[in-house]
């Protein structure tokens, strides 16, 4: 039982390329999220999925896709990488349903763009 | 609107001693909140939560927090600091069931003096 698992750990891009950050939970839980995490800001919604098919944007969409390919995985896609999305990424699931409110969270992506 | 304010950035104390961070919110609605923690180059964990039963919440490692309605506020305290508590402490705030309104503070550094 994983949890959720994220790749890649580390990864380091250039101005305008592309890449796809993997996440998957075995939680069989409906709702997925991706978070950005940058110094002194806490973390801030970029997607969320509350269920298989359907995606939504958080506070910070800009630059960046998703896709919730099944109920177990929730890709984010940088289609052309800039050097303001060098951050720490959190992929998370979770259940909110008025009485367990919790979120799980994966060990993060850590993304670095020149 | 729905708003979360960590009042300290950084708050150190002596191995032994008592802990207290701080966590004031705003909301329209009745609030779930919580406090996470997250070691160095880690995800982050459930250290407790309130969802509308009892105002004084357990968590794990020893931590607690008290909601106090009139005053906004969920701090965080532990009795006694052990080294192994220095991390950086997220309060968070949604509204009930609602995935996009999840709102996290910005972080208070806890370190821990020998």
């Amino acid at each position: 039982n994983a949890g959720v698992t994220q790749t890649p750990k580390f990864q380091v891009l250039k101005t305008g390329q592309s890449m796809t950050l993997q996440c998957a939970q075995d939680m069989n839980h409906n709702s997925m999220y991706w978070y950005r995490q940058d110094p002194g800001m806490g973390l801030r919604l970029i997607y969320y999925s509350a269920s298989e098919g359907t995606t939504d944007k958080g506070e910070v969409p800009n630059g960046y896709n998703v896709s919730r390919l099944n109920k177990r995985e929730f890709s984010l896609r940088l289609e052309s990488a800039a050097p303001s999305q060098t951050s720490v990424y959190f992929c998370a699931t979770g259940v909110l349903d008025g009485r367990t409110d919790t979120q799980y969270f994966g060990p993060g992506t850590r993304l670095t763009v020149l | 609107a729905q708003s979360v304010t960590q009042l300290d950035s950084h708050v150190s104390v002596s191995e032994g001693t008592p802990v207290l961070l701080r966590c004031n919110y705003s909301s329209s609605y009745s609030p779930s909140l919580f406090w996470y923690v997250q070691h160095p180059n880690k995800g982050l964990q459930l250290l407790l939560k309130y969802t509308s039963a009892a105002t004084l919440v357990k968590g794990i490692n020893g931590f607690e927090a008290e909601f106090k309605k009139s005053e906004t506020s969920f701090h965080l305290t532990k009795p006694s600091a052990h080294m192994s508590d220095a991390a950086e402490y997220f309060c968070v705030v949604s509204e009930r069931s609602s995935a996009s309104k999840i709102i996290f503070g910005s972080g208070t550094r806890l370190s821990i003096r020998p």
